[in-house]
């Protein structure tokens, strides 16, 4: 079965500080995309960054960057300089299937991540 | 650019009644899909529309129905509710090929409480 897994129900971090927030998953597949999205409360989800699996280089955009193991399947995020308005749902997400038809996200469950001030 | 707009954003039923959800994408955005979203299950992909129609179906009864009208706008339906239903319903719009590069749009969602 084609899943995506996140064993990480809740975490909470230091403002200022460094969090990774952990994913795996499972895909047949030689090439897809990853991607972790941002839901803050009662607010749009929002892409936060995504990995190309054919790209060895693990993607950073800002303070957000991940650690991409293909064959892990290891797709973790790491929050640098966590700020309060990190505070969100974190959710790891791929389509897991690359044929261009598919367009059809699988989730994981889900990380509710708190900053403290 | 006006984002996806959902409506209504919150509403309550009553088990046995129907529910219409409406969503309107972001212009020029042709692919609308639906998730539901519970505590228990986390986002279950529901189905996805393109010009018109169907293309990819999520693993819910027939209880569970959607169009898409020629302006792109989607509507789901949920008939016979049942307490199970109560959900955030989450409606994202995208380009071709925008689920699986990332460039999915999601709204805020209509809260769904079944009672």
């Amino acid at each position: 079965a084609q899943t995506v897994t996140q064993s990480q129900p809740e975490m909470s971090v230091q403002e200022a500080e460094t969090v990774t927030l952990s994913c795996t998953y499972d895909t047949s597949e030689s090439d897809y995309y990853l991607f972790w999205y941002k839901q803050p409360p009662s607010r749009q989800m929002i892409l936060v960054i995504r990995q190309e699996a054919y790209k060895q280089q693990n993607a950073t955009e800002n303070r957000f960057s991940v650690n991409f193991q293909k064959a892990a399947k290891s797709f973790s995020l790491k929050i640098s300089d966590s700020q309060l308005g990190d505070a969100a749902m974190y959710f790891c997400a791929s389509p897991l299937i690359s044929n261009f038809g598919n367009e059809k996200l699988t989730f994981g469950t889900g990380t509710r991540l708190t900053i403290i001030p | 650019k006006a984002g996806v707009t959902q409506t209504p954003r919150y509403l309550i039923k009553t088990r046995g009644q129907q529910v219409t959800l409406s969503c309107s994408p972001i212009s020029g955005h042709r692919s609308v899909s639906w998730y539901q979203q519970t505590p228990g299950q986390g986002l279950q992909f529901l189905f996805e529309y393109f010009s018109e129609t169907q293309r990819n179906k999520g693993n819910f009864p027939g209880r569970f129905s959607g169009r898409q009208f020629s302006n792109s706008r989607s509507e789901m339906n949920v008939s016979t509710l049942e307490l199970g239903d109560s959900a955030l319903y989450l409606c994202a719009s995208s380009l071709p090929g925008g689920a699986n590069t990332g460039e999915l749009f999601f709204g805020e969602g209509s809260r769904l409480t079944v009672l």
